[in-house]
Protein backbone atom coordinates (compact mmCIF):
# COMPACT_ATOMS: atom_id res chain seq x y z
CA UNK A 1 0.00 0.00 0.00
CA UNK A 2 0.63 3.37 0.06
CA UNK A 3 2.10 4.14 -4.03
CA UNK A 4 2.59 7.46 -5.37
CA UNK A 5 2.91 7.80 -8.98
CA UNK A 6 4.54 10.86 -11.11
CA UNK A 7 4.31 11.50 -14.70
CA UNK A 8 5.67 11.77 -16.72
CA UNK A 9 9.05 10.59 -15.07
CA UNK A 10 11.24 12.99 -17.11
CA UNK A 11 9.94 15.73 -20.06
CA UNK A 12 12.46 17.83 -22.28
CA UNK A 13 10.63 21.42 -23.10
CA UNK A 14 11.46 24.16 -24.92
CA UNK A 15 12.44 27.63 -22.94
CA UNK A 16 9.38 29.84 -22.75
CA UNK A 17 6.70 26.78 -22.38
CA UNK A 18 4.55 25.54 -19.78
CA UNK A 19 5.17 22.11 -18.67
CA UNK A 20 2.79 20.05 -16.84
CA UNK A 21 3.20 17.37 -13.54
CA UNK A 22 1.06 14.58 -12.04
CA UNK A 23 1.39 13.18 -8.60
CA UNK A 24 -1.52 10.38 -7.60
CA UNK A 25 -1.75 8.55 -4.59
CA UNK A 26 -3.27 5.13 -6.15
CA UNK A 27 -4.06 3.04 -3.20
CA UNK A 28 -5.05 5.95 -0.72
CA UNK A 29 -6.83 9.55 -0.66
CA UNK A 30 -4.10 11.71 0.25
CA UNK A 31 -5.43 14.89 2.43
CA UNK A 32 -2.68 16.52 1.62
CA UNK A 33 0.60 16.54 -1.34
CA UNK A 34 3.66 18.11 -1.05
CA UNK A 35 5.89 19.35 -4.23
CA UNK A 36 9.96 19.10 -3.40
CA UNK A 37 12.52 19.95 -5.42
CA UNK A 38 15.90 18.86 -5.92
CA UNK A 39 19.12 19.65 -7.28
CA UNK A 40 22.01 17.06 -7.90
CA UNK A 41 23.69 15.57 -5.04
CA UNK A 42 21.50 17.79 -2.66
CA UNK A 43 18.61 17.21 -0.34
CA UNK A 44 15.17 18.14 -0.90
CA UNK A 45 13.61 21.58 -1.14
CA UNK A 46 9.93 22.00 -0.29
CA UNK A 47 7.93 23.84 -2.81
CA UNK A 48 4.51 23.89 -1.89
CA UNK A 49 1.89 22.11 0.08
CA UNK A 50 -1.84 21.44 -0.80
CA UNK A 51 -4.32 20.20 0.28
CA UNK A 52 -7.78 18.44 -1.28
CA UNK A 53 -9.68 21.85 -2.32
CA UNK A 54 -7.61 24.17 -1.20
CA UNK A 55 -5.23 26.88 -2.53
CA UNK A 56 -1.67 25.43 -1.67
CA UNK A 57 0.83 26.72 0.46
CA UNK A 58 4.37 28.14 -0.81
CA UNK A 59 7.57 28.23 0.63
CA UNK A 60 9.22 31.52 1.27
CA UNK A 61 10.65 32.17 -2.31
CA UNK A 62 9.22 30.01 -4.34
CA UNK A 63 6.94 32.02 -6.54
CA UNK A 64 3.63 30.80 -6.71
CA UNK A 65 2.71 32.20 -10.07
CA UNK A 66 5.59 30.54 -11.76
CA UNK A 67 4.44 26.99 -10.26
CA UNK A 68 1.24 26.49 -10.32
CA UNK A 69 -0.57 23.74 -8.17
CA UNK A 70 -3.86 21.98 -8.18
CA UNK A 71 -4.96 19.28 -5.69
CA UNK A 72 -8.37 18.57 -7.45
CA UNK A 73 -8.81 15.45 -5.81
CA UNK A 74 -7.83 13.31 -3.42
CA UNK A 75 -5.90 11.29 -5.59
CA UNK A 76 -4.17 14.10 -7.81
CA UNK A 77 -2.45 17.51 -7.41
CA UNK A 78 -0.48 18.72 -10.67
CA UNK A 79 2.26 20.95 -10.78
CA UNK A 80 2.54 23.51 -13.76
CA UNK A 81 5.54 25.46 -14.27
CA UNK A 82 4.96 27.95 -16.52
CA UNK A 83 7.04 29.85 -18.88
CA UNK A 84 9.93 27.17 -18.17
CA UNK A 85 13.25 28.68 -18.34
CA UNK A 86 16.81 26.75 -17.98
CA UNK A 87 17.32 27.59 -14.59
CA UNK A 88 13.97 25.65 -13.75
CA UNK A 89 15.86 22.84 -14.93
CA UNK A 90 15.33 19.89 -11.93
CA UNK A 91 14.27 16.69 -10.50
CA UNK A 92 10.84 17.55 -8.91
CA UNK A 93 9.49 14.98 -6.48
CA UNK A 94 5.58 14.77 -4.87
CA UNK A 95 4.62 13.25 -1.35
CA UNK A 96 1.15 12.30 -0.12
CA UNK A 97 0.00 11.98 3.35
CA UNK A 98 -3.44 10.57 4.89
CA UNK A 99 -4.25 10.62 8.49
CA UNK A 100 -4.92 7.02 7.50
CA UNK A 101 -1.41 6.32 6.71
CA UNK A 102 -0.29 8.42 9.83
CA UNK A 103 0.75 11.21 8.42
CA UNK A 104 3.14 9.68 6.68
CA UNK A 105 5.13 10.89 3.46
CA UNK A 106 5.34 8.50 0.51
CA UNK A 107 6.94 9.93 -2.08
CA UNK A 108 6.54 9.79 -6.02
CA UNK A 109 9.38 8.68 -8.36
CA UNK A 110 10.46 12.13 -9.44
CA UNK A 111 10.30 13.81 -13.04
CA UNK A 112 13.08 15.20 -14.42
CA UNK A 113 12.66 18.02 -16.12
CA UNK A 114 15.12 19.84 -18.67
CA UNK A 115 14.24 22.84 -19.78
CA UNK A 116 16.17 24.09 -23.13
CA UNK B 1 12.69 25.72 13.77
CA UNK B 2 13.00 22.04 13.37
CA UNK B 3 16.50 21.22 11.73
CA UNK B 4 18.51 17.48 10.85
CA UNK B 5 22.01 17.33 10.53
CA UNK B 6 23.58 14.09 8.77
CA UNK B 7 26.98 14.67 9.82
CA UNK B 8 28.18 12.01 7.23
CA UNK B 9 28.49 13.18 3.30
CA UNK B 10 29.64 9.84 2.28
CA UNK B 11 30.21 6.31 3.64
CA UNK B 12 31.67 3.44 1.89
CA UNK B 13 31.61 0.23 3.41
CA UNK B 14 32.68 -3.15 2.31
CA UNK B 15 29.43 -5.50 0.99
CA UNK B 16 28.50 -8.42 4.33
CA UNK B 17 29.88 -5.34 6.90
CA UNK B 18 27.75 -3.18 9.32
CA UNK B 19 26.77 0.18 8.34
CA UNK B 20 25.47 2.82 10.73
CA UNK B 21 24.24 6.46 9.81
CA UNK B 22 24.53 8.93 11.86
CA UNK B 23 21.60 11.65 12.40
CA UNK B 24 20.93 14.66 14.48
CA UNK B 25 18.18 16.61 14.78
CA UNK B 26 16.93 19.81 16.79
CA UNK B 27 13.24 20.47 17.52
CA UNK B 28 11.68 21.71 20.89
CA UNK B 29 9.04 18.57 21.15
CA UNK B 30 8.54 14.80 20.80
CA UNK B 31 10.38 14.63 17.43
CA UNK B 32 8.21 12.46 14.89
CA UNK B 33 11.49 10.68 12.63
CA UNK B 34 12.02 9.03 9.39
CA UNK B 35 14.47 7.24 7.29
CA UNK B 36 14.35 7.57 3.56
CA UNK B 37 16.51 5.78 1.23
CA UNK B 38 16.58 7.36 -2.45
CA UNK B 39 18.31 4.87 -5.07
CA UNK B 40 19.96 7.23 -8.42
CA UNK B 41 17.28 9.17 -10.63
CA UNK B 42 14.64 7.74 -8.23
CA UNK B 43 11.99 9.07 -5.52
CA UNK B 44 12.24 8.15 -1.97
CA UNK B 45 11.41 5.08 -0.34
CA UNK B 46 9.82 4.94 3.52
CA UNK B 47 12.70 2.58 5.55
CA UNK B 48 11.09 3.18 9.35
CA UNK B 49 9.85 6.11 11.41
CA UNK B 50 9.67 6.84 15.34
CA UNK B 51 6.54 8.51 16.26
CA UNK B 52 6.53 6.90 20.10
CA UNK B 53 7.08 3.67 22.24
CA UNK B 54 10.06 1.81 21.64
CA UNK B 55 12.91 3.39 21.03
CA UNK B 56 14.48 0.82 18.47
CA UNK B 57 12.66 0.69 15.30
CA UNK B 58 12.36 -2.01 12.88
CA UNK B 59 12.25 -1.12 9.31
CA UNK B 60 12.30 -2.43 6.13
CA UNK B 61 15.51 -4.68 4.09
CA UNK B 62 16.76 -5.10 7.34
CA UNK B 63 17.63 -1.84 8.82
CA UNK B 64 16.82 -0.38 11.97
CA UNK B 65 16.89 2.91 14.11
CA UNK B 66 17.15 3.50 17.29
CA UNK B 67 16.29 7.22 19.09
CA UNK B 68 17.96 8.39 21.80
CA UNK B 69 16.29 11.60 23.20
CA UNK B 70 19.53 12.10 25.37
CA UNK B 71 21.67 12.92 22.40
CA UNK B 72 18.97 14.09 19.96
CA UNK B 73 20.18 11.62 17.40
CA UNK B 74 18.25 8.40 15.38
CA UNK B 75 21.02 6.51 13.83
CA UNK B 76 20.14 3.89 11.38
CA UNK B 77 22.06 0.59 11.33
CA UNK B 78 21.97 -2.32 9.41
CA UNK B 79 24.01 -5.43 10.48
CA UNK B 80 25.08 -6.65 6.80
CA UNK B 81 24.98 -4.74 4.34
CA UNK B 82 24.43 -5.85 0.47
CA UNK B 83 25.23 -4.16 -3.27
CA UNK B 84 21.75 -3.11 -3.00
CA UNK B 85 21.94 -0.84 -0.20
CA UNK B 86 24.32 1.47 -2.14
CA UNK B 87 22.45 4.92 -2.42
CA UNK B 88 21.30 7.88 -0.64
CA UNK B 89 19.68 8.26 2.34
CA UNK B 90 17.55 10.89 3.92
CA UNK B 91 17.05 11.56 7.77
CA UNK B 92 14.05 13.59 8.11
CA UNK B 93 11.97 15.39 11.53
CA UNK B 94 8.34 16.32 10.65
CA UNK B 95 7.22 19.66 12.65
CA UNK B 96 3.46 20.09 13.50
CA UNK B 97 2.33 21.36 10.37
CA UNK B 98 3.25 17.95 8.61
CA UNK B 99 6.24 19.20 6.94
CA UNK B 100 9.73 17.33 6.49
CA UNK B 101 12.94 18.83 7.36
CA UNK B 102 15.18 16.76 5.48
CA UNK B 103 19.21 16.23 6.24
CA UNK B 104 21.53 16.98 3.59
CA UNK B 105 22.00 12.94 2.99
CA UNK B 106 24.60 10.03 2.97
CA UNK B 107 25.79 8.90 -0.02
CA UNK B 108 26.51 5.09 0.73
CA UNK B 109 28.76 3.34 -1.56
CA UNK B 110 29.30 -0.57 -0.91
CA UNK B 111 32.59 -2.12 -2.37
CA UNK B 112 32.36 -5.69 -3.11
Amino acid sequence: GAVVSQHPSWVICKSGTSVKIECRSLDFQATTMFWYRQFPKQSLMLMATSNEGSKATYEQGVEKDKFLINHASLTLSTLTVTSAHPEDSSFYICSASSEREGDTQYFGPGTRLTVL
Amino acid sequence: AQSVTQPDIHITVSEGASLELRCNYSYGATPYLFWYVQSPGQGLQLLLKYFSGDTLVQGIKGFEAEFKRSQSSFNLRKPSVHWSDAAEYFCAVRSNDYKLSFGAGTTVTVRA
